[in-house]
């Protein structure tokens, strides 16, 4: 069966210093991934994606991600954080098989503090 | 990207009874998403909605309870049911857009925090 699962769910950075988001999946097909982020009193938007093109990817804000096929990983960085990162940040996967389902993780909520 | 608005934006509401939730896109899309954010959760699928067909139900999610709408590709409700605390959620429709999005990528309304007495 098809997984997310979101190491930490909580994670407080410095402002300046750099964000790392654990995302780890499981899949017996060659999978999409996507990170997406939750304001408080929002919905959804999208962050970055990965479709098996490059496997280092840039989105939104700063942020980008790896896909590591060997350690079935999607984790998400950015170098520096802002006072405005403080979100929810949820990795999802989808896959190509046809069906356009998508699998959330709990989620990580990210403090920034000065 | 498909701007995608919800009505109502919240709600508060008596038990046993129901209420309709409505999701309008700028566009024509093919497949429309209802999720569930239970209060501190993360996204739950309820089902899919395809314009002409009957809607794709999750486990755990009955027709009974959520009865879903997608009376063209630009609109599409979703109604829960007799009421109860545990429904108190932010409910998200979620389009696929293939003109400005991937495969796969979905886009997300504002939700709908619906509170349950």
């Amino acid at each position: 069966a098809q997984s997310v699962t979101q190491l930490g769910s909580h994670v407080s950075v410095s402002e300046g210093a750099l964000v790392l988001l654990r995302c780890n999946y499981s899949s017996s097909v060659p999978p999409y991934l996507f990170w997406y982020v939750q304001y408080p009193n929002q919905g959804l938007q999208l962050l970055l994606k990965y479709t098996s093109a490059a496997t280092l990817v840039k989105g939104i804000n700063g942020f980008e991600a790896e896909f590591k096929k060997s350690e079935t990983s999607f984790h998400l960085t950015k170098p520096s954080a802002h006072m405005s990162d403080a979100a929810e940040y949820f990795c999802a996967v989808s896959f190509s098989g046809g069906y356009n389902k998508l699998i959330f993780g709990a989620g990580t909520r990210l403090a920034v503090h000065p | 990207s498909a701007v995608i608005s919800q009505k109502p934006s919240r709600d508060i509401c008596q038990r046993g009874t129901s209420l309709t939730i409505q999701c309008q896109v700028d566009s024509q899309v093919t497949m429309m998403f209802w999720y569930r954010q239970q209060p501190g959760q993360s996204l739950t699928l309820i089902a899919t909605a395809n314009q002409g067909s009957e809607a794709t139900y999750e486990s755990g999610f009955v027709i009974d309870k959520f009865p879903i709408s997608r009376p063209n590709l630009t609109f599409s409700t979703l109604t829960v049911s007799n009421m109860s605390p545990e429904d108190s959620s932010i409910y998200l429709c979620s389009v696929e857009d293939r003109r400005t999005g991937g495969r796969n990528e979905q886009f997300f309304g504002p939700g709908t925090r619906l509170t349950v007495l």
